[in-house]
Order: C-alpha cells, then sequence, then structure tokens
C-alpha cells in the first residue's frame, strides 16, 4: 500500500525568510508526485506536480520541489514567502502505471503560517 | 471555464438525517472522484466514476455512503443515517481520461452532524 508522510503539520516563519515543507512516500510501485494548496475556505488547488523527466519543478509563484527516489521524497521550498503564501500544503502520490485510475492518496497537510 | 462546483457548501444534519451532496463537475472531464476530509487530516479517497460507471468504490466507509452518477456528469454522494463521525468536509474532483491524476477539486461541502 502506498503511504504519504508530511512530518511538520505546522511551521511558522517570517516574511521573506526561505521554508521547506517536508514529504516523504512509501510505495513499492512508481507514482506520480503532486503538491497541492488550501488557501481558507477554499478548495484544493494543484501548486505543482513530478509526472517524470526533471527531478526539479517549479511553480508559477515561487516554489519548486525535488523528487528524489533515493530518500523517497518530494520536499516542498521557497526561497522568500510571502504573507500570501499562509494556507495548507498538501503532498499527494498517485500510481504511476498503464490503466491506473488516478486517486490521490494524500499526506496530513502542513499549515504555513507566514508572519510579518 | 466553469470549475468544479459542489452543493451545499454546508450541510447540519442531525444525526440519523439523510443528506445528498451534488457534484458538478468540468465539462467533458469524464473521471470523477469523491473524498472525505475529516478535521486536521488530508483528504481520503472514497470512490471513482468513468462516466456513469462506478468502477471503484473502495473507499466507501459503509453501507450507508452511495454514489451515484446516472448521465456521467453530475454526480450525487448520499449518506443515510447519518452519523456524527461523518463530520467532515468532501471534496469531489474530476480529471480528463488520459490524465486521471491531475484532478480539478470543487470547493467541497462541510457536513456537520448534530
Amino acid at each position: 500500500a502506498q503511504s504519504v508522510t508530511q512530518l511538520d503539520s505546522q511551521v511558522p516563519v517570517f516574511e521573506e525568510a526561505p521554508v521547506e515543507l517536508r514529504c516523504n512516500y512509501s510505495s513499492s510501485v512508481s507514482v506520480y508526485l503532486f503538491w497541492y494548496v488550501q488557501y481558507p475556505n477554499q478548495g484544493l488547488q494543484l501548486l505543482l506536480k513530478y509526472l517524470s523527466g526533471s527531478t526539479l519543478v517549479e511553480s508559477i509563484n515561487g516554489f519548486e520541489a525535488e523528487f528524489n527516489k533515493s530518500q523517497t521524497s518530494f520536499h516542498l521550498r521557497k526561497p522568500s514567502v510571502h504573507i500570501s503564501d499562509t494556507a495548507e500544503y498538501f503532498c499527494a502520490v498517485s500510481l504511476n502505471y498503464g490503466g491506473s485510475q488516478g486517486n490521490l492518496i494524500f499526506g496530513k497537510g502542513t499549515k504555513l503560517s507566514v508572519k510579518p | 471555464g466553469a470549475g468544479v462546483s459542489q452543493s451545499p457548501r454546508y450541510k447540519v444534519a442531525k444525526r440519523g438525517q439523510d443528506v445528498a451532496l451534488r457534484c458538478d463537475p468540468i465539462s467533458g472531464h469524464v473521471s470523477l472522484f469523491w473524498y472525505q476530509q475529516a478535521l486536521g487530516q488530508g483528504p481520503e479517497f472514497l470512490t471513482y466514476f468513468q462516466n456513469e460507471a462506478q468502477l471503484d468504490k473502495s473507499g466507501l466507509p459503509s453501507d450507508r455512503f452511495f454514489a451515484e452518477r446516472p448521465e456521467g456528469s453530475v454526480s450525487t454522494l448520499k449518506i443515510q443515517r447519518t452519523q456524527q463521525e461523518d463530520s467532515a468536509v468532501y471534496l469531489c474532483a474530476s480529471s480528463l481520461r488520459d490524465k486521471p491524476y491531475e484532478q480539478y477539486f470543487g470547493p467541497g461541502t462541510r457536513l456537520t452532524v448534530t
């Protein structure tokens, strides 16, 4: 069975500081990897994804994540956070094989709180 | 275009009542998923449709939970004889057939059972 672990339930950080949100996964088969963001009172939004190719993926708002197969990790980073980045971030995996129905397996989430 | 919509956004039910939660997926999206998100937890898979066919209902927690998508578009998640442990946010997501893992989520329905 697959599982996703987000070790930090809450991460407080000051504005303009760097941040890393950690994600580790367990799977006996190949997976796709995702980060979703959930702003207060809003639905989940896809932030970035790793399907294949370059192990470093970037979002349009400055976040990046690196797939590390040996460490089974997909940590999310941003070099300088803004107040508007305050949200809950979920790491997720989906099985990567032909015919997979694609349902996502989520971690428990990390609440990022950016303080002025 | 329009995203995934869900209604109602909030629902309060007394224990034992039946509820019906609606999901309108993005037009043209063949795949539809329901997830349950308990307080402080990540979403957990409930069931999956491809068009009108329910191909996986392994995540439904009990036989009180029932989902349908009769015309391959709108879907309804029904919970019979609600219990307090059913209190959660119910999320619907849709995706294209060839990219089922790239899911677009609705805002969710927050169900509170009193």
